[in-house]
């Protein structure tokens, strides 16, 4: 079956940086998209970034574009987030997620998440 | 940017009854519109997708309508597990892809 864990998240200070990661498993990972998902405490949920199966197109909302990163190998079936000068409202639980295709933006399997803080 | 909106924001409903939750969208999608339900402290799943087209191992009880900007979620003869908050979200062309705000799903 389909298995999505995140990892990475943690308390990060203002200006900082944290790179999160998603161990994949059940699937062929690199025939797949993949996106991030976030959840603010107690707040609906903000599409992040895709990126396509191969890695051949990224993209990402306004709200990160030119902050965080998101990439992949496909050889450790591994999804990755670096998100670069934080801010406070970057606190949230962000979730990986599968791409029903290689980049159609619909996302049918999540995994449980990684909580991220941005506090000093 | 395609914008999302739900209504409503709550909606209180009784053990079997049927509830009706709207999505609607500034743009048009076609049908490239899903459903998600989630349960407090649980990871969002996927319901529907293709605007009508359950995903794998949902129950009948649920089903969705609609095209263009006009989206509709609903259930019928609501279960005690059914009670969550539920997020409809655009795939429509290229990215961002956004989600609408949710709709509460809370016990009448």
């Amino acid at each position: 079956q389909v298995q999505l864990v995140e990892s990475g998240g943690g308390v990060v200070q203002p200006g900082g940086s944290l790179r999160l990661s998603c161990s994949a498993s059940g699937f062929l990972f690199s025939s797949y998209g993949m996106h991030w998902v976030r959840q603010a405490p107690g707040k609906g949920l903000e599409w992040v970034a895709i990126i396509w199966f191969d890695g051949s197109e990224k993209y990402s909302a306004d709200s990160v574009r030119g902050r965080f990163t998101i990439s992949r190998d496909n050889s450790k079936n591994t999804l990755y987030l670096q998100m670069n000068s934080v801010r406070p409202e970057d606190t949230a639980l962000y979730y990986c997620a599968r791409d029903r295709g290689g980049g159609l933006g619909l996302i049918e399997f999540w995994g449980q998440g990684t909580l991220v803080t941005v506090s000093s | 940017e395609i914008v999302m909106t739900q209504s409503p924001a709550t909606l209180s409903v009784s053990p079997g009854e049927r509830a009706t939750l709207s999505c609607r969208a500034s743009q048009s999608l076609s049908t490239n519109l899903a459903w998600f339900q989630q349960k407090p402290g649980q990871a969002p799943r996927l319901l529907i997708h293709s605007s009508s087209t359950r995903a794998t191992g949902i129950p009948d009880r649920f089903s969705g309508s609609g095209s263009g900007t006009e989206f509709t979620l609903t259930i019928s003869g609501l279960q005690s597990e059914d009670f969550a908050i539920y997020y409809c979200q655009q795939y429509h062309d290229r990215p961002p892809w956004a989600f609408g705000p949710g709709t509460k799903v809370e016990i009448k």
